[in-house]
């Protein structure tokens, strides 16, 4: 089936620590996205990539970071400089960027701080 | 600064009724707005997408409506479901950035 894999769906992170999420699609969609989503507040773009190899800065990218070596793969990066990392992370992918542009979800990663 | 309000309180409703979601926006010029069904723990998923230039936009038993002097979208679903019991996320897309900005979402719950 196509669609997006987020994984784990759980992740706990010790303080210092850097952590990894993943996010595969295999909808061959060029452009893919970070959201994070905190209870009460709207989806926050953290990064999104419109190609490979290229990703820009979203609205609060501080304490993350991504690569996308692989047009399948858009991993997340929360590193020890995010200081309030607990929240739901979600990724997101469409075949490209623009208001037309429907975006296709995984089912999330939720964070926690140990 | 550009702003996106929708209720933040669950809007409860019985089934058969007609759910009416509002999304209201302030300092943008949308040139489309999308809106989203979010489940628990769950990521959201795309129902619809309405242009500027449309009033009206219609699938099945749901209607969005596009009002640009008031700011303003409605999300209607008519004779609703237990099933349709999630929240509803708006989305209007400007262009600058190149983005979506997503509101805050809306609970909406059907009850028997």
């Amino acid at each position: 089936d196509g669609g997006i894999t987020q994984s784990p769906k759980y992740l706990f992170r010790k303080e210092g620590q850097n952590v990894t999420l993943s996010c595969e699609q295999n909808l061959n969609h060029d452009a893919m996205y970070w959201y994070r989503q905190d209870p009460g507040q709207g989806l926050r773009l953290i990064y999104y990539s419109q190609i490979v190899n290229d990703f820009q800065k979203g609205d609060i990218a501080e304490g993350y970071s991504v690569s996308r070596e692989k047009k399948e793969s858009f991993p997340l990066t929360v590193t020890s400089a995010q200081k309030n990392p607990t929240a739901f992370y979600l990724c997101a992918s469409s075949t490209g960027t623009g208001g037309l542009q429907k975006l296709f979800f995984g089912s999330g990663t939720q964070l926690s701080v140990l | 600064s550009q702003k996106i309000e929708q209720n933040s309180e669950a809007l409860n409703i019985q089934e058969g009724k007609t759910a009416t979601l509002t999304c209201n926006y302030t300092n943008y010029s949308p040139a489309y707005l999308q809106w989203y069904r979010q489940d628990p723990g769950r990521g959201p998923v795309f129902l619809l997408l309405i242009r500027e230039n449309e009033k009206e936009k219609r699938k099945e038993r749901l209607k969005v409506t596009f009002d640009t002097t008031l700011k303003q979208s409605l999300f209607h679903i008519t004779a609703s479901q237990p099933a349709d019991s999630a929240t509803y996320l708006c989305a209007p897309f400007t262009g600058g950035g190149n983005k979506l900005t997503f509101g805050t979402g809306t609970q909406l719950k059907v009850e028997l």
